[in-house]
């Protein structure tokens, strides 16, 4: 079985200043990672995935994470961060055969003008 | 064009009601999901379907009961309605089964009073 585990529930950041948004992940294959992005009253959107090629992907709105095997973790960067980038976000995990996408318990992030 | 559409997007009702969401996709996927988020904002997969051929179908009470009447459809119908039922039900769809990125609409939000 897969698990994910977000390791902030809230983070607060300047605007301008760097993003840092934590995710291990726990499976017993190699899993496929995903980060998607909610904004109020919005539904999911995909930021960026990991299918086993490169180890640092690139998303949208220049986020970033790279997939890290020995440390079992898939962290979300961002240089600067923007008024916009303020929303919920969640650290994902593959299933395997019929089993769904495993999701984070979600990080909220707020950015302080 | 709304790829996921959901109706309704607000929904409040007295407990033992009947309510359906209904749900549509206009990408042409095979695979529709419901997810339900709770007020933790906690995503935790309902149902899937591929082709109208339910896969997925996690311990969800026997009142809820998803209908796919053809690949762009899926609704969900809920009997019963008791007050742990609120929460935002998510509406998705992908085209690469279990692993690819997954469409989300914009939420149904019941609340049961």
């Amino acid at each position: 079985a897969q698990s994910v585990t977000q390791l902030d529930s809230h983070v607060s950041v300047s605007e301008g200043t760097p993003v840092l948004l934590r995710c291990n992940y726990s499976s017993s294959y190699s899993p496929s990672l995903f980060w998607y992005v909610q904004h109020p009253n919005k539904g999911l959107q995909l930021l960026l995935k990991y299918t086993s090629a490169a180890t640092l992907v690139k998303g949208i709105n220049g986020f970033e994470a790279e997939f890290k095997k020995s440390e079992t973790s898939f962290h979300l960067t961002k240089p600067s961060a923007h008024m916009s980038d303020a929303a919920e976000y969640f650290c994902v995990v593959s299933g395997t055969g019929r089993r769904a996408l495993t999701f984070g318990s979600g990080t909220r992030l707020q950015v302080q003008p | 064009d709304t790829a996921v559409s959901q109706t309704p997007k607000y929904l409040v009702t007295q407990m033992g009601n009947d309510k359906s969401i209904k749900c549509e996709q206009n990408l042409g996927h095979d695979t529709m999901y419901w997810y339900k988020q709770d007020s933790k904002k906690f995503l935790k997969i309902m149902f899937s379907y591929n082709n109208k051929e339910l896969i997925i179908n996690e311990t969800v009470p026997n009142r809820f009961s998803p209908k796919s009447p053809d690949k762009a459809h899926l609704n969900l119908h809920i009997n019963s309605l008791e007050l742990g039922d609120s929460a935002v039900y998510f509406c998705a769809s992908s085209q690469e089964g279990y692993t690819g990125e997954l469409f989300f609409g914009e939420g149904s939000r019941l609340t049961v009073l």
